[in-house]
């Protein structure tokens, strides 16, 4: 089975621009999870969906935002591109909304914005 | 607010030996789960292992095991028996157990093993 894929690997844009980033979950899997990882840092929660409903969001300013789709795959956009806005984001998929379940990674979306 | 500190930056082991990563981590939450996860240069968080709180017993997956010690709030990862294979970034990973998949990492422990 296909593990969680994201899409575009790397992207260069331009402060001021628009990115949208995209995730397809594995197959099964109803929430998504996006993470921003600085380089030099750990991951940062961004926002998570489940059930196509934002069900929860970090200290992100309103720049950013996430959508999820009826086939559970989810799209993270960010407008107004900052310099400090270069980073890998990760999307993480898990089966349902449990306590105990796990999350699974993609391997990231690299965005640098000059 | 919760918070996750790694203080080694860099590890460095010899193949074969044994390393202990440290983590300790603040809350004021009584039930939560901690985790360690692995992310070599391909960039995929890889779950190495996970420790629910109300459990006494440390976690151990193969040659990876944790010393889960509450009331000091500290959470180390021993490897044993290091391979090649091991060297990546180790991050420590702390979440309450809501629906919310709120992952609070630290900022990372990179582990060199030489041959």
């Amino acid at each position: 089975d296909a593990g969680v894929t994201q899409s575009p690997t790397h992207l260069i844009k331009t402060r001021g621009q628009h990115v949208t980033l995209r995730c397809s979950p594995i197959s099964g899997h109803k929430s998504v999870s996006w993470y921003q990882q600085v380089l030099g840092q750990g991951p940062q929660f961004i926002f998570q969906y489940y059930e196509k409903e934002e069900r929860g969001r970090g200290n992100f300013p309103d720049r950013f935002s996430a959508r999820q789709f009826p086939n559970y795959s989810s799209e993270l956009n960010v407008n107004a591109l900052l310099l400090g806005d270069s980073a890998l984001y990760l999307c993480a998929s898990s089966p349902i909304l449990g306590v105990g379940n796990t999350i699974y990674f993609g391997e990231g979306s690299w965005l640098t914005v000059v | 607010a919760q918070t996750v500190t790694q203080s080694q930056p860099e590890m460095s082991v010899q193949e074969a030996e044994t390393v202990t990563l440290s983590c300790t981590y603040d809350t004021s939450e009584s039930d939560y789960y901690l985790f360690w996860y692995k992310q070599p240069p391909s960039r995929q968080m890889i779950l190495v292992i996970r420790q629910e709180a109300y459990k006494q017993q440390n976690a151990t997956e193969n040659r990876f095991s944790v010393n889960f010690q509450k009331a000091a709030k500290s959470f180390s990862l021993k490897i044993s028996d290091s391979q090649l294979g091991d060297a990546a970034m180790y991050f420590c990973a702390y979440r309450i157990p809501s629906g919310t998949y709120k992952y609070i990492f630290g900022t990372g422990t990179r582990l060199k093993v030489l041959a």
